[in-house]
């Protein structure tokens, strides 16, 4: 089975705090991807990862950076952290995906709820 | 531009009571339709891939049906355990893997 997993369940921080959300993902996936959650809102994408040091930002990238090092652990950075970013924040991955389409799939880890106070 | 809206947002049934989700997309060349089923808290839970018009997809009480606009998530007979919020994605033309999410419809079963 495909594990996704995100190092924290919750979080509280204080507002000004830097960040740090991490992911890790055990099947050699070459997209990772970090999503917001927020009522009403649905699903919004941050930040994208195709491969180790590449990222390209998603829809909502603004007062966030990400980092990948390493092909299995894709990081969100929060670099000062607002209350307006109080969310769940949700990492996924999947297959690069040429050739079968049936590689697209994503798989999400279990989400982190943030709040900033 | 890519878009997906899904309705009704929000469904409640007596258990047994058979109904439909349905999840409207615009994408410039499809390559595949999504459902995932988020349960409060947790991530979303990959449930089916839809290619082409035509194509359905069967798991349990559920059926994806997919045409050239729309897909609709048939639940049959459903129960208490089916509850959960079901989300609809579209992946377009390009290789970046990425998804277009809608909003989702959080369905409640009642015994």
């Amino acid at each position: 089975d495909v594990k996704v997993t995100q190092s924290s369940r919750y979080l509280v921080k204080r507002t000004g705090e830097k960040v740090f959300l991490e992911c890790v993902q055990d099947m050699d996936h070459e997209n990772m991807f970090w999503y917001r959650q927020d009522p009403g809102l649905g699903l919004r994408l941050i930040y994208f990862s195709y491969d180790v040091k590449m990222k390209e930002k998603g829809d909502i990238p603004e007062g966030y950076s990400v980092s990948r090092e390493k092909k299995e652990r894709f990081s969100l950075i929060l670099e000062s952290a607002s209350t307006n970013q109080t969310s769940m924040y949700l990492c996924a991955s999947s297959p690069r995906g040429r050739g079968s389409l049936a590689k697209n799939i994503q798989y999400f880890g279990a989400g982190t709820r943030l709040s900033v106070l | 531009e890519d878009q997906v809206t899904q309705s009704p947002e929000a469904l409640r049934l007596q258990e047994g009571e058979s109904s439909s989700l349905n999840c409207s997309y615009t994408v410039s060349g499809l390559r595949g339709l999504f459902w995932y089923r988020q349960d409060p808290g947790k991530g979303p839970e990959f449930l089916f891939t839809l290619y082409s018009a035509g194509e359905e997809k069967e798991k349990e009480r559920l059926k994806a049906t997919l045409t050239k606009k729309e897909s609709f998530l048939h639940i049959t007979a459903p129960k208490p355990e089916d509850s959960a919020t079901y989300l609809c994605a579209v992946r377009g033309s390009g290789n970046t893997g990425k998804l277009i999410f809608g909003q989702g419809t959080t369905l409640q079963v009642k015994p």
